[in-house]
């Protein structure tokens, strides 16, 4: 069965700094792989989607990489600001579904 | 374009009680998610449709739990009898599936609580 997990769970930095999320899988046969953003009492927004034939994907100040034979992807938040605040998922896709991992709750402050 | 539209955005209820919320797609989408987002399991997909037609519904937790989508613009998840374990925030996606994986666009969610 197919198990996903972020590290850190929870990250608290000020403003400015440039920080790393991880997200782990246990099983590499899947097709890609999605970072999300949600804020609090509001749904999912993509943030990047990785192709499994991509080793990484960029938007603006965020890099997502993905290395399948590991079991591993990070995204990459440069510069931090406030509005960054927020939880990140991430969730391996195997055909149709997605398979969320647990989270990472990031707060940015001033 | 709305978006994915889910009604109510907030339900208290009782034990026992039927509960049914519902998801309209985003117009022209082919494919119908439901999922439950709690503390402890953190988000779960429960059942999917493509067409109209459910595909997987594994992730339906118990009998107590059913889906139906009687047409590509509407969808319903009922709960009868509900359970207090049954509070969560249960979301609705959508997307346009052709070949390979498609982007899911997500609702804002309903937010249910079981007393």
């Amino acid at each position: 069965k197919q198990e996903v997990t972020q590290i850190p769970a929870a990250l608290s930095v000020p403003e400015g700094e440039n920080l790393v999320l991880n997200c782990s899988f246990t099983d590499s046969a899947i097709y890609n792989l999605q970072w999300f953003r949600q804020d609090p009492g509001k749904g999912l927004t993509s943030l990047l989607l990785i192709q499994s034939s991509q080793r990484e994907q960029t938007s603006g100040r965020l890099n997502a990489s993905l290395d399948k034979s590991s079991g591993r992807s990070t995204l990459y938040i440069a510069a931090s600001q406030p509005g960054d605040s927020a939880t990140y998922l991430c969730a391996v896709i195997v055909t149709d579904k997605l398979i969320f991992g647990t989270g990472t709750r990031l707060q940015v402050f001033p | 374009d709305a978006g994915v539209i889910q009604s109510p955005r907030h339900e208290v209820t009782e034990m026992g009680q039927e509960v049914t919320l519902r998801c309209k797609p985003i117009s022209g989408h082919n494919s119908l998610f439901w999922y439950r987002q709690t503390m402890m399991r953190g988000l779960e997909l429960l059942i999917y449709f493509n067409n109209n037609v459910p595909i997987d519904d594994s992730g339906m937790p118990e009998d107590r739990f059913s889906a139906k989508m009687p047409n590509a613009s509407f969808s319903t998840l009922k709960i009868q009898p509900s359970e207090p374990r049954d509070s969560a925030v249960y979301f609705c996606a959508s997307s346009f599936r052709s070949n390979g994986y498609n982007e899911q666009f997500f609702g804002p969610g309903t937010r249910l609580t079981v007393l």
